[in-house]
């Protein structure tokens, strides 16, 4: 079984300037997940998606991230513009529908470190 | 909102060494628990789950971890350790049936050969 698929793996940009990571979950997982994991730190959920409908953004900071699933299947998430303190690991996840009793269960992809100057 | 607490943030034990790592959460109602592992260079994935029934649960590779709903925690335990073992341990809650995932800050272990 292919596992989640994250791109790129490292990207070094320098603050006010935009990226963006791509995302592909597992085949035929509902629920995506988009982690910010700061050196140090525990992974911190940003967003959810079920199917291409957004669960919770609460933690999104929304002025400068964005994220979308088209067709409910590919994920991008855009930051812009940088600041210093985005610098962290991305951290794509994916689980099936949490109604099939597979709650929490999620496959991580091996994330996008990203580093601003 | 709920939140989960990792007392040690550095481990390092020699191998044969038992193992007990702490992990406290914060939440008055259902809980479903996690230990989730990152091994070096690779990605995170899950050790073991607690949803309900047996407070003790086995998972992959001999841990275990035990439920006290009294202390409001999930310790992870290993009686020998090896130094596979050396990995990044997380501790996750999810509340009420949902399906939101919520770190503490990790434990770092390294075990010595």
């Amino acid at each position: 079984e292919a596992g989640v698929a994250q791109s790129p793996r490292y990207k070094i940009i320098e603050k006010r300037q935009s990226v963006a990571f791509w995302c592909n979950p597992i085949s035929g997982h509902a629920t995506l997940y988009w982690y910010q994991q700061i050196l140090g730190q525990g992974p911190k959920l940003l967003i959810q998606f079920q199917n291409n409908g957004v669960v919770d953004d609460s933690q999104l900071p929304k002025d400068r991230f964005s994220a979308e699933r088209l067709k409910g299947v590919d994920s991008t998430l855009k930051i812009q513009p940088a600041k210093l303190e985005d610098s962290a690991v991305y951290l794509c996840a994916s689980s099936l529908d949490a109604y099939r009793g597979r709650v929490g269960e999620l496959f991580f992809g091996e994330g996008s470190r990203l580093t601003v100057l | 909102a709920q939140s989960v607490s990792q007392h040690n943030h550095h481990v390092i034990l020699s191998e044969a060494a038992s193992l007990e790592l702490g992990c406290n959460y914060s939440y008055g109602g259902t809980v479903n628990l996690f230990w989730y592992v990152q091994y070096p260079g690779q990605h995170l994935q899950l050790l073991l789950k607690y949803f309900s029934g047996d407070p003790l649960v086995k998972g992959i590779k001999g841990f275990e971890a035990e439920f006290i709903k009294s202390k409001f925690s999930f310790n992870l335990r290993k009686p020998s350790v090896q130094w596979s073992d050396t990995a990044e341990y997380f501790c996750a809650v999810t509340v009420d049936a949902g399906n939101m995932l919520t770190f503490g800050g990790g434990t770092r272990l390294m075990v010595k050969p």
